[in-house]
């Protein structure tokens, strides 16, 4: 357990459907990141929030958006998903974004788009 | 960025220790060295994190000869358990830190 929960664990999803990602921290965390992971690839970091504020957008496609409500929650939100879009999303939190400190990831959310 | 390179696969047997190298040849100044562990299916977990010298806590060792430009990743006596993928990263802002790399496939052989 490392204090950053995600849900829901698995997730199936048609290419036209919309879902959401969800990610939260009660570790008192200011910085927030979504990651994907494709199979047999290294983690591709998709989106960095610091204090609320998007930090970072490496080039990812607009059919993902996030949101950050607070410091302590994380959403990913999906639409017109493409089945090489099936991966393992994985949220981190680490205290802020400007040093070098650990971060704590969540279990991760399998996503597969039929 | 500091680019590492790091063998992308290793075996070992049981209670052996194992020594996992990481090359970043164009480190600066104000880069950390942090390993992370990860396990299939998982989010990867903070092992260990240094800047200069030797660090250990209770799972691991991590050297850093003077230069900086490369580090090693020991884990004394390993177990099956220890069988997971090893990153190594470099960096001081964790936007930049977190980019992780292929790591190295360690298989723990009974």
């Amino acid at each position: 357990e490392t204090g950053v929960t995600q849900t829901p664990r698995h997730l199936v999803m048609g290419m036209t459907n919309k879902k959401s990602l969800k990610c939260e921290q009660h570790l008192g965390h200011n910085a927030m990141y979504w990651y994907k992971q494709s199979a047999k690839k290294p983690l591709e970091l998709m989106f960095v929030y610091s204090l609320e504020e998007r930090v970072e957008n490496n080039s990812v496609p607009s059919r993902f958006s996030p949101e950050c409500p607070n410091s302590s929650h994380l959403f990913l939100h999906l639409h017109t998903l493409q089945p090489e879009d099936s991966a393992l999303y994985l949220c981190a939190s680490s205290p802020n974004s400007l040093q070098a400190t650990e971060a704590f990831f969540g279990q991760g959310t399998r996503l597969t788009v039929v | 960025l500091a680019k590492t390179t790091q063998p992308i696969s290793m075996d070992s047997y049981e209670g052996q220790e194992v020594n996992i190298t990481c090359s970043h040849n164009n480190i600066a100044t104000n880069d950390y060295i942090t390993w992370y562990q990860q396990f299939p299916s998982q989010g990867p977990r903070f092992i260990i994190q240094g800047y200069k010298t030797k660090v250990t806590n209770e799972v691991a060792s991590l050297f850093i000869p003077a230069d900086r430009k490369s580090s090693t990743l020991s884990l004394p006596r390993v177990s099956l358990s220890d069988t997971a993928v090893y990153y190594c990263l470099v960096g001081v802002r964790p936007a930049r830190q977190l980019t992780f790399g292929s790591g190295t496939q360690l298989t723990v052989l009974p």
